[in-house]
């Protein structure tokens, strides 16, 4: 079978920053995506790593550690409107964009 | 640029109606296409993907079934709804090599 275990909730104060972790174990493996996703609204794409290390956007980075089969998305500075909910993703064929997804962090900023 | 664009955005349906919801992809050429679906507060379950005309995998043993009849266009059908088909229905597509897929606007389906 192929699974991803992410924490299902996370809370943290305007300005902190948070780390959600993703451990994956699949069948295939070409990389590791991470999404946002607002209520009501669809995935939008954040970070892909395919080699291990950090990959830094902005105030998001990104790390993998292929073998550890985990993952991080790193969110600093925290703001209001990063309050959402982040899936990882597995690439599990080289060919296609093929995604297997985790079952998502609720990420909830305070004041 | 591409555009990605998914409809109806919601819909209620009895149980035993049939589906179609349908999507399409401008802008590109021969993309991969994808059909997941969310259930309320969980993660997305891939449904169907497609590298080309024709050609669909398909990911979950279900009642649901989906076509590409044109390069740029995949279709989500049912002949008969259950319950358990609702939920917020995502298509989406990615370059054939590519590292990133793209979500449509999503339809939310209700089955009452």
């Amino acid at each position: 079978g192929q699974s991803l275990e992410q924490p299902s909730e996370v809370t943290a104060v305007e300005g902190a920053i948070v780390q959600i972790n993703c451990t994956y174990q699949t069948s295939g493996f070409y990389g590791l995506s991470w999404y946002q996703q607002h209520d009501g609204g669809a995935p939008t794409f954040l970070s892909y790593n395919a080699l291990d290390g950090l990959e830094e956007t902005g105030r998001f980075s990104s790390f993998l550690s292929r073998s550890d089969s985990y993952g991080y998305l790193l969110l600093q500075e925290l703001q209001m409107k990063d309050s959402a909910s982040y899936f990882c993703a597995v690439r599990v064929m080289s060919n296609t964009g093929k995604l297997i997804f985790g079952q998502g962090t609720t990420l909830q900023v305070k004041p | 640029s591409q555009t990605i664009h998914q409809w109806p955005a919601t819909l209620v349906q009895p149980v035993g109606s049939p589906l179609s919801l349908e999507c399409t992809v401008e802008g590109t050429s021969n993309p991969n296409l994808y059909w997941y679906r969310q259930a309320a507060g969980r993660g997305l379950q891939l449904l169907f993907y497609s590298v080309g005309i024709g050609q669909i995998s398909s990911e979950v043993p279900q009642n649901l079934s989906a076509s590409r009849p044109q390069d740029r266009q995949f279709i989500l059908s049912s002949k008969k709804l259950l319950l358990s088909d609702s939920g917020f229905y995502l298509c989406a597509w990615s370059r054939g090599s590519g590292n990133t897929i793209y979500f449509g606007e999503g339809s939310w389906l209700t089955v009452v």
